[in-house]
C-alpha cells in the first residue's frame, strides 16, 4: 500500500487529454509539501517529468502540466502522443516517515 | 552533462550483505543531496535512503532501517549503500539519484541505470 494513492491505469486516444491523481494526506502534500512527477518508459530509467508541483525540466514538452490543491495533485498530458505511453509515478515528502515517498504508479496505455 | 553509475549489485543469499556504489560525474558532487530509490521486478518505486550534502542529515525507509547504511566521499565523488542482513523482499534494482537544489526533501533530478541485487537461498 503506498502512502500516495494513484489509479493503477489510464488511456486515451492520440490526440487526447488525460489527467492522472495523486492523493497523499495531511502528513504529506496536505502539509504543504511539493509534489514531483516521474515519466518511465519500458525498460529504462526513470525520469523527472515536473517538479515543485508545476514546473517542467528543459527538454519536457509543454504538452505536460502539473497542479496541486489540498491534499492531492493532478498531472495532466494533452495531445496524448504513442510515445507517452509509459508508468507515471507522483513523489513527495512525507514528515511522519521522515523521507520520501512514491505513489504506487499509473500505467498509461494510448489507444 | 551528469552522470549517475551504480555498481556492486549481484546475487547473494539472505542475511549476507552487500556494498553497492555510486560514481557521480558532470556536476558539482558536494552541491546536492544523494538518495537510493529501488524498484522490486514489476513493481513500483520505494526510496530506500537520503544523504544531505555534508551527511549530517541522513534518513532511512523503515524497510530497511537498522539494516543499510548510505554514506558519501565527497572527495571521490561516490555515494554508497551498505546493505546487511538482506532479505528476499530486498530484490531490486536500485537506482542512484542526484537531489534537486532544495536539500533532502527535494525532487530526484537525475537518475542512474540502477543496478540488480537479487537475494536468494
Amino acid at each position: 500500500q503506498s502512502v500516495l494513492t494513484q489509479p493503477p491505469s489510464v488511456s486515451g486516444a492520440p490526440g487526447q487529454r488525460v489527467t492522472i491523481s495523486c492523493t497523499g494526506s495531511s502528513s504529506n502534500i496536505g502539509a504543504g509539501y511539493n509534489v514531483h512527477w516521474y515519466q518511465q518508459l519500458p525498460g529504462t530509467a526513470p525520469k523527472l517529468l515536473i517538479y515543485v508541483n508545476n514546473n517542467r525540466p528543459s527538454g519536457v514538452p509543454d504538452r505536460f502540466s502539473g497542479s496541486k490543491s489540498g491534499t492531492s495533485a493532478s498531472l495532466a498530458i494533452t495531445g496524448l502522443q504513442a510515445e507517452d505511453e509509459a508508468d507515471y509515478y507522483c513523489q513527495s515528502y512525507d514528515r511522519g516517515l521522515s523521507g520520501s515517498v512514491f505513489g504506487g504508479g499509473t500505467k498509461l496505455t494510448v489507444l | 552533462e551528469v552522470q549517475l553509475v551504480e555498481s556492486g549489485g549481484g546475487s547473494v543469499k539472505p542475511g549476507r550483505s552487500l556494498r553497492l556504489s555510486c560514481a557521480a560525474s558532470g556536476f558539482t558532487f558536494d552541491d546536492y543531496a544523494m538518495h537510493w530509490v529501488r524498484q522490486a521486478p514489476g513493481k513500483g518505486l520505494q526510496w530506500v535512503s537520503g544523504v544531505s550534502w555534508d551527511s549530517v542529515g541522513i534518513y532511512y525507509a523503515d524497510s530497511v532501517k537498522g539494516r543499510f547504511t548510505i554514506s558519501r566521499d565527497n572527495a571521490k565523488n561516490s555515494l554508497y549503500l551498505q546493505m546487511n542482513s538482506l532479505r528476499a523482499e530486498d530484490t531490486a534494482l536500485y537506482y542512484c539519484i542526484k537531489g534537486g537544489n532544495s536539500g533532502l526533501k527535494s525532487h530526484f533530478a537525475y537518475w542512474g541505470q540502477g543496478t540488480l541485487v537479487t537475494v536468494s537461498s
